[in-house]
């Protein structure tokens, strides 16, 4: 089945700064990518996705970036702010039409003010 | 819409005992997910369900877990006899058939003592 890993696990930046956040799945077959983040205590909440037959999606101060070639897709976040601050999840699915998800195990971001 | 709704938002439990959780998916989403997380496990797939049919419960972790779909607007997870290792946060979500968005619900906070 399908595997995602995603990194680094913890992200500290100062308010401002960029952040990425990395992952890499094991079936070429995938094709859809979502990336979740999660607050403190609440939801999971679908922030970007993108899907296979595009390279980039901006929205805002938030990006995703996808290598079908590697298998690895990233999350962009620009000039970071305190309530950025959240657990970001990336995930992938699609293969053989399937729409099961298979998530990363989640990057913790710490955006200091 | 009132989103994805689950309930009990908060259930602490004696092992043994019988614990059901509930979820109302968002009207006229066909597709509906229980997920567990944990620290330990991060974001777990439960159970799919695709217009009221269970498709893949490969992620139930034991017969003592068991989720039913009685008709679009509402499903179950139940688990008998509890254990203290059950202990997470259980979240549905719903989705669109021909979409891969996933809505999540606020979860449920399960203890079991």
């Amino acid at each position: 089945g399908e595997n995602v890993e995603q990194h680094p696990s913890t992200l500290s930046v100062q308010e401002g700064d960029s952040a990425v956040i990395k992952c890499t799945y094991s079936d070429s077959a995938s094709n859809y990518f979502p990336w979740y983040k999660q607050e403190l205590g609440k939801r999971p909440q679908l922030i970007i996705d993108i899907r296979s037959n595009v390279g980039e999606k901006k929205d805002q101060r938030i990006a995703v970036t996808l290598n079908k070639t590697a298998k690895h897709f990233s999350l962009h976040i620009t000039e970071t702010q305190p309530e950025d601050s959240a657990v970001y999840f990336c995930a992938a699915s699609g293969k053989g039409g399937s729409y099961i998800p298979t998530f990363g195990r989640g990057t913790s971001l710490i955006v200091h003010p | 819409d009132a989103g994805v709704i689950q309930s009990p938002r908060h259930e602490v439990t004696e092992m043994g005992q019988e614990v059901t959780l509930r979820c109302k998916p968002i009207s006229g989403h066909n597709s509906l997910f229980w997920y567990r997380q944990t620290m330990m496990r991060g974001l777990e797939l439960l159970i799919y369900f695709n217009n009221n049919v269970p498709i893949d419960d490969s992620g139930m972790p034991e017969d003592r877990f068991s989720a039913k779909m009685p008709n679009a607007s509402f499903s179950t997870l139940k688990i008998q006899p509890s254990e203290p290792r059950d202990s997470a946060v259980y979240f549905c979500a719903s989705s669109l058939a021909a979409t891969y968005e996933q809505y999540f619900g606020p979860g449920t906070r399960l203890t079991v003592t």
